[in-house]
């Protein structure tokens, strides 16, 4: 298995909802992060995780909490999210040691109403 | 604070011809830059430079490093539709963990 899979696909929420996203790999990655990417934009990174542990949280609102219950699954619980968090959430793994095979699901494309 | 620089950040061409594409960086402690292809979703893997001056080729696509200048160019040979999207170009630097800083990416029409 050398994918990432992403769920949902798509996902429509209000700004008083809690909703989840979650991320999955099955290639024995140690590190997986989630990006946000916005129209027209490159990917930004949000939170990195080696090792099952926080490693990098770049400065992310507290309406999106991470979570790494297993090596093997990444999930962002969402709530009270604003328009502006409108966007296409990549999650992607790597090997932690080297740098080889970074690979990115197919993305969940968020939209807050 | 690292930095990645695409250009040109949009180009139309004809299909047969060829393109060159360019990445600038700045990074603390370089330790590999990546160019990725994005179609509509998910960015695809497509070469990982790390050594200056060694060309990395797959197909029409070829892309190489030079560290000394901090810049890296993507080439595509004899160009098909199937070649537009978004290609995005990465630098890893080594801080604390693995982190990619992306460029803003150059989109890439090719008209038939």
């Amino acid at each position: 298995d050398t994918e990432v899979t992403q769920t949902p696909k798509h996902l429509v929420m209000g700004m008083t909802n809690k909703k989840s996203l979650k991320c999955e790999q099955h290639m024995g990655h140690r590190a997986m992060y989630w990006y946000k990417q916005k129209a027209k934009k490159p990917p930004e990174l949000m939170f990195v995780y080696s090792y099952e542990k926080l490693s990098i949280n770049e400065s992310v609102p507290s309406r999106f909490s991470p979570e790494c219950p297993n090596s093997s699954l990444l999930n962002l619980h969402l709530h009270a999210l604003q328009p502006e968090d409108s966007a296409l959430y990549l999650c992607a793994s790597s090997p932690s040691q080297g740098f080889y095979g970074y690979t990115f699901g197919s993305g969940t494309r968020l939209t807050v109403v | 604070e690292d930095k990645v620089v695409q250009s040109p950040l949009s180009l139309v061409v004809h299909e047969g011809d060829t393109v060159t594409l360019n990445c600038s960086y700045e990074v603390t402690n370089f330790r590999s830059l990546l160019w990725y292809k994005q179609e509509k979703k998910a960015p695809t893997f497509l070469f990982m430079l790390t050594s200056s001056g060694i060309e990395k080729k797959s197909g029409r696509l070829s892309s190489i490093l030079d560290k000394k200048e901090l810049f890296s160019i993507l080439n595509i040979t004899a160009t098909q539709t199937g070649d537009s999207a978004v290609y995005l170009c990465a630098v890893e630097g080594i801080q604390g963990a693995q982190k990619l800083v992306f460029g803003q990416g150059t989109r890439l029409t090719i008209n038939p």
